[in-house]
């Protein structure tokens, strides 16, 4: 299992600024994912983040607006860059248990962002 | 990565056993069929996972035809505490984990 943490919790933000958020998971791990969750939306994967390498995005999102860290195996940013109201959601970091063929997702409790 | 389809909301009073249907048709051979729980401002949690006939643990079980097309959830005697959403996936393993609309459960006392 894994123990993700991901900070800040929720935070307001002025449109036009960027937030950086962390995910800091307790056991070292190969990819790390990004998601995106709209309110009364399902999860949609925003990006890859592999250590020593680019992100991979998935179509719709782009490096510019979220850029993402990865600098070692147990820690990732992703920063929301120039932030409008259409950026408001949950944004949650997810790690695989990569010691199992049949895939175990964990995920942490999620930022709450509210661009105003 | 093969896609799902569940219904949107289902609503069930407290005691009674609920069973989430999730259709996968394209489910390829190595896919496991795995079912995620998400209560409102927290991440999805894993519940279960099986790739053929029954699998049952502390929470549910999970019900996989023949042909695994399909897949039943079964949660026993729910309670309101079981209000979530719940996600059905399918996936080969060491792959990013791609979420379907998933099923809105309401508890009814």
């Amino acid at each position: 299992s894994a123990v993700i943490s991901q900070k800040p919790s929720r935070d307001i933000c002025q449109r036009g600024t960027s937030l950086t958020i962390q995910c800091q998971v307790d056991s070292q791990v190969t990819m790390m994912f990004w998601y995106r969750q709209q309110p009364g939306q399902s999860l949609t994967l925003i990006a890859t983040a592999n250590q020593g390498s680019e992100a991979t995005y998935e179509s719709g999102f782009v490096i510019d607006k979220f850029p993402i860290s990865r600098p070692n195996l147990t820690f990732s940013t992703l920063t929301v860059s120039n932030m409008s109201p259409e950026d408001s959601s949950i944004y949650l970091c997810s790690v695989e248990d990569e010691g199992r063929v049949n895939t175990e997702a964990f995920f942490g409790q999620g930022t709450r962002l509210t661009v105003v | 990565l093969a896609k799902t389809t569940q219904p949107i909301s289902m609503d069930s009073y407290e005691g009674q056993e609920v069973n989430i249907t999730c259709s996968h048709n394209n489910i390829a051979t190595n896919d496991y069929i795995t079912w995620y729980q998400q209560f409102p401002s927290q991440g999805p949690r894993f519940i279960i996972q099986g790739y053929k006939t029954k699998v049952t643990n502390e929470v549910a079980s999970l019900f996989i035809p023949a042909d695994r097309k399909s897949s039943t959830l079964s949660l026993p005697r729910v309670s309101l505490s079981d209000t979530a959403v719940y996600y059905c996936l399918v996936d080969g393993g060491y792959q990013k984990v791609t979420f379907g609309t998933g099923t809105k459960l309401q508890v009814i006392p």
